[in-house]
């Protein structure tokens, strides 16, 4: 069974870094792609980031492009998302998701991010 | 960037009624590469047709989706209690991979 479980969120005071974690389990992350889509309180979706499987090439929203950095640990297993420069606008669940083609077909429940001082 | 544009903001419906929900592009979706989600209260989304016409492993053959170049609608042809809920069109033809801003159905 595909299990996704993100970790890593908190408070955090703008300009400060987080670093989310995504334990997948079930399949293998260098096996397909994945993504971090992101849901400000009361808010839609924002896809925030890509790696894909074949070459890891990685894909970035306009938002946080030059900020955020999307990785993979093949021997543990789990995605990471490195989040700096943080935003007041930044705050949001954060989920990660193994993409089957370019949709996001597995989600993790999310992890909450605040940017707040 | 595409935008996705979904109307209506919220579609209030009886169970037993057809939900018919537009996703609008501001350019034409690439291989008709556009996907549906549905999101309830607390939980993540759920995928429920990729490719603008192709369900989702599990999902009921009430939901279908249909549509072509810039007009895709999902529909729900006979809303059940567990259908209410918000969703999402996604096109994921060109990076970065766009949502629309969502519908809402709620129980008339």
């Amino acid at each position: 069974e595909v299990q996704l479980l993100e970790s890593g969120g908190g408070l955090v005071q703008p300009g400060g870094s987080l670093r989310l974690s995504c334990a997948a389990s079930g399949f293998t992350v260098n096996s397909d792609g994945m993504s971090w889509i992101r849901q400000a309180p009361e808010k839609g979706l924002e896809w925030v980031s890509g790696i894909d499987e074949s070459d890891g090439s990685t894909y970035y929203a306009d938002s946080v492009k030059g900020r955020f950095t999307i990785s993979r640990d093949n021997s543990k297993n789990t995605l990471y998302l490195q989040m700096n420069s943080l935003r007041a606008e930044d705050t949001a669940v954060y989920y990660c998701a193994r993409d089957e083609g370019w949709e996001h077909g597995h989600w993790g429940r999310g992890t909450l991010v605040t940017v707040s001082s | 960037e595409i935008v996705l544009t979904q109307s209506p903001g919220t579609l209030s419906l009886s169970p037993g009624e057809r939900a018919t929900l537009s996703c609008r592009a501001s350019q034409s979706v690439t291989n008709n590469f556009l996907a549906w989600y549905q999101q309830k209260p607390g939980q993540p989304p759920r995928l429920l047709i990729y490719d603008a016409s192709t369900r989702a492993t599990g999902i009921p053959d009430r939901f279908s989706g249909s549509g072509s170049g810039t007009d895709f609608t999902l529909t729900i042809s006979r809303l059940e209690p567990d259908d209410f809920a918000v969703y999402y069109c996604q096109q994921v033809a060109f990076s970065p991979r766009t949502f629309g801003q969502g519908t809402k159905v709620e129980i008339k």
